[in-house]
């Protein structure tokens, strides 16, 4: 079975810290999809990465990195210098490798509330 | 613009009485999911569909029913068997059969009083 762990469930940051979302994922496959999403209070889950298990390059994309681990099965998303309009619930999800012609089914984390003050 | 839609945003209804969600896409999708929400639960998967006239239960898929006559349609029915039905809801959609990422519409939070 595939599991998700955001064992981080609120974080209170002031505006230009750094902030860092942890993700720990469980999965017996070998090739697996990693993903996050932000959703903001209009409750809309809005995607902002996916990574294939074969890649674990870092990526950066403007003040968003993210940080992939196979050894430590570990996903991990940092903000640099945060904004008011980083504030939302961000998840963390996983999904396996469907059989040839099927969709893949994504398992999500509990998800961490991002509050940054101004 | 393309996008996914739910309507309506908030629903209100009495215990005991079914109710259905809408979700409406023109994507040109084929696969589209329902999860609900729950306060500090994540999201769960109630059903999903591949394709038009086929679908299967997710996670909590117990009263729950859905139908995809249409491509771009997958209504949820959230059943008077359904115990604790107030909830968000939300429905998604992927653009090709395998691991791509899900595109998600506004929800719909559903109160049953």
């Amino acid at each position: 079975a595939q599991k998700v762990t955001q064992a981080q469930t609120e974080i209170s940051v002031v505006e230009k810290e750094d902030v860092t979302l942890d993700c720990v994922y469980e999965t017996r496959d070998t090739t697996y999809y990693l993903f996050w999403y932000k959703q903001p209070p209009s409750g809309e889950l809005v995607f902002l990465i996916r990574r294939n298990s074969f890649d674990e390059q870092n990526e950066i994309s403007g003040r968003y990195s993210w940080n992939f681990q196979k050894s430590t099965s570990s996903f991990n998303f940092t903000i640099t210098a945060s904004q008011v309009v980083d504030s939302a619930v961000y998840f963390c999800a996983l999904s396996d490798l469907p059989q040839t012609g099927a969709n893949s089914k994504l398992t999500f984390g509990k998800g961490i509330t991002l509050s940054v003050r101004p | 613009d393309g996008g996914i839609t739910q309507s309506p945003k908030y629903l209100f209804r009495k215990e005991g009485q079914n109710v259905t969600l809408s979700c409406e896409q023109n994507l040109n999708h084929d696969a589209m999911y329902w999860y609900r929400q729950d306060p500090g639960q994540g999201l769960r998967l109630i059903y999903y569909s591949q394709i038009v006239n086929d679908f299967q239960k997710g996670d909590i898929a117990e009263g729950y029913s859905v139908s995809r006559e249409k491509k771009e349609s997958f209504p949820l029915t959230v059943t008077s068997a359904q115990k604790n039905p107030t909830a968000f809801y939300l429905c998604a959609s992927s653009p090709w059969q395998g691991a791509s990422e899900q595109f998600f519409g506004p929800g719909t939070r559903l109160t049953v009083l």
